[in-house]
């Protein structure tokens, strides 16, 4: 079946402009988490989604940054008024379910975010 | 805390060598352990995981993992290195308590030909 996908896979946008990424995960995932990975680095955590839980927003490094997931399916995380420190690949996972905590996370593609 | 540790940035190993990527973790309840694996201008995908039973798991590519529970450890090996292995390798865990995963920084393998 289809996996993660996310849009656009390239964004390139000015200082101070806002932007909107989007995940769609796998169908019957309830579990969709954002994370951000600069350039050779690791995964840093922003957000997650589970079912119809409050989300988990410790991650979220400022509150430039929201995300949303209507109908329990695609998520669009946005970022208000960007700075050059925001240029990152932006990654989206879902799994089966939050729990239990041995299903594996299913990555999409990522979309690669330059703050010019 | 829950930690996880590759110690090593890059590891190179010649074509048909035995390859390692190491990764130490830190829970306080049981473990579950994953290596994924990021190609260039690709997302990551996952190679194997740990939950428990057999010690040395079997995943993608010929890759496997052998948990060490004394040594708190989860190091990633596959016999024979190819050149397409080249690529960045993250070992992740998380525990009965959190569903979060906690994420190594990545080891770079480079397999040269």
């Amino acid at each position: 079946g289809a996996g993660v996908s996310q849009s656009p896979s390239n964004k390139v946008t000015e200082k101070g402009k806002d932007v909107e990424l989007r995940c769609d995960p796998i169908s019957g995932h309830t579990a969709l988490y954002w994370y951000r990975q600069s350039l050779g680095q690791g995964l840093e955590f922003l957000i997650y989604f589970q079912g119809n839980s409050a989300p988990d927003k410790s991650g979220l490094p400022s509150d430039r940054f929201s995300a949303e997931r209507t109908g329990g399916s695609v998520s669009t995380l946005t970022i208000q008024r960007t700075q050059q420190e925001d240029s990152a690949v932006y990654l989206c996972a879902s799994s089966f379910t939050g729990g239990p905590p041995y299903n594996e996370q299913f990555f999409g593609p990522g979309t690669r975010l330059t703050v010019l | 805390a829950q930690s996880v540790a590759q110690p090593e940035d890059q590891v190179n190993v010649a074509e048909g060598n035995p390859l390692t990527v190491k990764c130490t973790y830190s829970v306080s309840g049981n473990p579950y352990l994953f290596w994924y694996v990021q190609y260039p201008n690709r997302g990551l995908q996952f190679l194997l995981k740990y939950i428990t039973g057999d010690n040395l798991v079997k995943g993608s590519y010929g890759f496997e993992a052998e948990f060490n529970k004394s040594q708190t450890s989860f190091h990633l090996k596959k016999p024979s290195a190819l050149v397409s292995d080249s690529a960045l390798y993250f070992c992740a865990v998380r525990d009965d308590s959190n569903y979060q995963l906690i994420w190594g920084a990545g080891t770079k393998l480079i397999i040269k030909p």
